[in-house]
């Protein structure tokens, strides 16, 4: 098992530009989320699915969308990149939620300048 | 968002010390988790707690769930040069977890 993937690795974006952060897991996972990490913040969620087709906002969702099209899938979309949005990304994965561990991706590092 | 409180921010340790590290909140949680993220990687869990006052070991490490359900603690005995990374707490209830800003473990020169 590869576990939880996120591609890119890096990326730096223009003020404006589009993109989307991937993030893949070979688990068979119900239950996806997308955080951003910001120095002295600790990790803020941005969206998650608690399966196919069914997505809903966290605590910072605005200037992201998300769709959830397949269980291994769960793509975040920046719209209009802002230099706000400079920060690194994690997706996560579970079984479910109560008493399942929720495995973390190595991250995607975004500058938007 | 809920806020969790995490202290100290960061920690110099020596070889063999013991050091804790604790989390507060405003608000009650149905769980509550220890991560702890090395440079450059996704955290990783530590520890889960699902009762209050529950005490659950993870070799070295040690946690507990407050009785108030509001907070909880991390020890760590006898450390060793691996320990030293960015800790988390974080605190879940249905799907959603809110974490601490982190404590930073270095080792002391």
């Amino acid at each position: 098992n590869a576990g939880v993937t996120q591609t890119p690795k890096f990326q730096v974006l223009k003020t404006g530009q589009s993109m989307t952060l991937q993030c893949a897991q070979d688990m068979n996972h119900e239950y996806m989320s997308w955080y951003r990490q910001d120095p002295g913040m600790g990790l803020r969620l941005i969206h998650y699915s608690v399966g196919a087709g069914i997505t809903d906002q966290g605590e910072v969702p605005n200037g992201y969308n998300v769709s959830r099209s397949t269980t291994e899938d769960f793509p975040l979309r920046l719209l209009s990149a802002a230099p706000s949005q400079t920060s690194v990304y994690f997706c996560a994965s579970s079984r479910g939620t109560v008493r399942e561990t929720q495995y973390f991706g190595p991250g995607t590092r975004l500058l938007v300048l | 968002g809920q806020q969790l409180n995490q202290s100290p921010q960061s920690m110099f340790i020596q070889e063999g010390e013991d050091v804790s590290m604790n989390c507060t909140s405003s608000s009650i949680f149905n769980t509550w988790l220890w991560y702890k993220q090395d440079p450059g990687e996704g955290p990783v869990l530590l520890i889960a707690l699902y009762k209050a006052g529950e005490l659950t070991s993870n070799g070295r490490l040690t946690a507990q769930f407050g009785i108030t359900r509001k907070d909880s603690f991390l020890n760590i005995s006898a450390s060793i040069p691996s320990d030293v990374g960015i800790y988390f707490c974080a605190g879940q209830n249905d799907y959603k977890l809110s974490f601490g800003a982190g404590t930073t473990v270095t080792v002391r020169a």
